[in-house]
């Protein structure tokens, strides 16, 4: 079966410092891969996708960038945090052509 | 980005009642997926609906395909407090890998 995995699950840090926060898919291969953002008490934000290694396509123009290093990872970044990064992260996967997607369990970000 | 509109936006009802709640769209759709989100938690899948119509149950979930492609309603029976949370449809079409999503219904069950 499959499983995504996200870490870390909570992180809090300073307004100016860098992000990473990643992202992993067990028991598929060439998944479509999302990072998504929800605000508290808020609907989702698709952030960025890729269907493939090295393929990111953003949504919405931010400091934030993302990567795909392996068919299974996928990395959300950032140089410098704002205030208003805070937020929980999702990454969800689904299969190739299929419109399903599974998220993962979330990291909680607070940027202070 | 655009947005499903879900009504209600909030719900507050006794454990045991029913609970209905609906997903428009402006435009067509030819899935829609209705997903329910714990509170600190990722959104999980419920019910999945491909064709106009259709009517799908998952336990005390009920989903239907609204006919004109552009809309889909949820129904719980018989409510209980595990219940309690966020459910997001989304609606996607072919050959489109992102799914559009709504704006939630948050659902709380009073004591």
């Amino acid at each position: 079966s499959q499983t995504i995995h996200q870490w870390p699950a909570t992180l809090v840090q300073p307004v100016g410092s860098p992000l990473s926060l990643e992202c992993t898919v067990e028991g598929t291969s060439n998944p479509n891969l999302y990072w998504y953002r929800q605000a508290a008490g808020r609907g989702l934000q698709l952030l960025f996708y890729s269907v493939g290694i090295g393929q990111i396509s953003s949504e919405v123009p931010q400091n934030l960038s993302a990567s795909r290093p392996q068919d299974r990872q996928f990395i959300l970044s950032s140089k410098k945090l704002l205030l208003s990064d805070s937020g929980f992260y999702l990454c969800a996967w689904s299969v190739r052509a299929v419109d399903t997607q599974y998220f993962g369990p979330g990291t909680r970000l607070t940027v202070l | 980005g655009q947005q499903l509109n879900q009504s209600p936006q909030s719900m507050f009802i006794q454990e045991g009642e029913d609970v209905s709640m609906n997903c428009t769209s402006s435009s067509i759709f030819n899935t829609w997926l209705w997903y329910k989100q714990d509170p600190g938690e990722g959104p999980v899948l419920l019910i999945a609906l491909y064709k106009a119509g259709e009517l799908t149950s998952n336990g005390r979930l009920t989903a239907q395909f609204g006919i004109t492609r552009k809309d889909s309603f949820l129904n719980i029976s018989a409510s209980i407090p595990s219940d309690v949370g966020i459910y997001f449809c989304a609606g996607q079409n072919f050959g489109n890998e992102k799914l559009t999503f709504g704006t939630g219904t948050r659902l709380t069950i009073i004591p």
